[in-house]
């Protein structure tokens, strides 16, 4: 099983330039997140959405759009990249899992280090 | 205030020994889920072991366990026999009912296992 697919695994850009980060998931899961990860602080949310159709602000939104283009993908886009947006991005899927559904873990893709330049 | 509080940014642990990741967490929601994650240098997040808030025993997967401490809201990670595969990040995340879909990651504790 593929899980969570993101593309590309790595990425030079330009300050200024734009690029989109793609993710799949096969696992039929309703919520998609995209997260960075930068050193000493963990995993920081940007985006995330609950089901096919929405999207919210996660906690470092500013610079990032997001696109649900239906259940199993989710795109992150930088429309003019800084060299502040220098990471590792992740996306991860869950499920709601029916009653408890806080219960279910989220499953991460393989990351995409970004760096610009 | 964080959600998620790891307060070991490394730790050290010799080989066939035990260790504890420490994991503080903050919620006034009664339904909760804690969880905790591996990334080993490779990158990837490899999911650990879960812990509910209504879950009245400690959880355990193998050579991990929970200690679970309610009252404390601490979560714990203990790690027995600890082998040099064991040397990675570990995250330790909080999802409430109340907030719905969001995780909460902690800042991670980096461990090392030396033979």
């Amino acid at each position: 099983n593929a899980g969570v697919t993101q593309t590309p695994k790595f990425q030079v850009l330009k300050t200024g330039q734009s690029m989109t980060l793609q993710c799949a998931q096969d696992m039929n899961h309703n919520s998609m997140y995209w997260y960075r990860q930068d050193p000493g602080m963990g995993l920081r949310l940007i985006y995330y959405s609950a089901s096919e159709g929405t999207t919210d602000k996660g906690e470092v939104p500013n610079g990032y759009n997001v696109s649900r283009l239906n259940k199993r993908e989710f795109s992150l886009r930088l429309e003019s990249a800084a060299p502040s947006q220098t990471s590792v991005y992740f996306c991860a899927s869950s499920t709601p899992g029916g009653r408890d559904f806080w219960s279910t873990e989220a499953f991460f893709g393989q990351g995409t280090r970004l760096t610009v330049v | 205030a964080q959600k998620i509080t790891q307060t070991q940014p490394g730790m050290f642990v010799q080989e066939k020994e035990a260790v504890t990741l420490d994991c503080t967490y903050d919620t006034s929601d009664p339904s909760y889920g804690l969880f905790w994650y591996k990334q080993p240098s490779s990158g990837e997040m490899i999911f650990l072991i879960y812990q509910g808030s209504y879950d009245q025993q400690n959880a355990t997967e193998g050579r991990y366990s929970l200690n679970f401490q309610k009252a404390r809201k601490s979560a714990n990670l203990v790690i027995s026999a600890s082998q040099l595969g064991d040397s990675a990040m570990y995250f330790c995340a909080m999802r409430e009912r109340s907030t719905g879909n969001q995780f909460y990651f902690g800042t991670g504790t980096s461990l090392t296992v030396i033979p």
